[in-house]
């Protein structure tokens, strides 16, 4: 079945420390999205990536950091310069030249 | 700015009560109007895309809308099993905005039996 896949789904972290969220996909997708949603409001676009090796930063982009080495995989790491990680953390994926954007089960991430 | 604005907050109904949720926009150059379905801790389940005023697409009791500055989402004869936050969000046309979406803070549907 195609999909994409987040892991994990729980992570907890102390302050001060880096933390890495996995994205994969196997639909074949070229554009790749992480999203921060926090209870009440909508997603917020922290980074984007259209093609390999190419990112964009969006609306949030402060305190994390991506790569894409892979169409199929797009981490995202939360650094300790993000003041407020706790969150749900959204992965998503669409076709180039298309907006429809699918999602991920999203990870929740708390801070100790 | 663009800007999606959705409304009301949260909506109550009881079972086979009909209603429709609102998404209005504001945007430079629209490339696409989308509905989104949320269960609580999971992710966004793509329901509609409508790119032109005047165009409706439906799916089971689901009827979207689309004009110059706002989308509708109908619910017909609502179960409770429809009870989630619905999410609009909006793509823009052009630049390095290609590819984007901006979301609304969504509707937070109850359906009571």
């Amino acid at each position: 079945d195609g999909g994409i896949t987040q892991s994990p789904k729980y992570l907890f972290r102390k302050e001060g420390q880096n933390v890495t969220l996995s994205c994969e996909q196997n639909l074949n997708h070229d554009a790749m999205y992480w999203y921060r949603q926090d209870p009440g409001q909508g997603l917020r676009l922290i980074y984007y990536s259209q093609i390999v090796n190419d990112f964009q930063k969006g609306d949030i982009a402060e305190g994390y950091s991506v790569s894409r080495e892979k169409k199929e995989s797009f981490p995202l790491t939360v650094t300790s310069a993000q003041k407020n990680p706790t969150a749900f953390y959204l992965c998503a994926s669409s076709v180039f030249d298309n907006n429809e954007q699918f999602f991920g089960p999203g990870t929740r991430l708390t801070v100790l | 700015e663009d800007q999606v604005t959705q409304s009301p907050e949260a909506l109550r109904l009881q079972e086979g009560e009909s209603s429709s949720l609102n998404c209005s926009y504001t945007v430079s150059g629209l490339r696409g109007l989308f509905w989104y379905r949320q269960d609580p801790g999971k992710g966004p389940e793509f329901l509609f895309t409508l790119y032109s005023a005047g165009e409706e697409k439906e799916k089971e009791r689901l009827k979207a809308t689309l004009t110059k500055k706002e989308s509708f989402l109908h619910i017909t004869a609502p179960k409770p099993e429809d009870s989630a936050t619905y999410l609009c969000a909006v793509g823009v046309a052009g630049g390095t905005s290609y590819g984007k979406l901006t979301f609304g803070q969504g509707t937070i549907l109850t359906v009571h039996p």
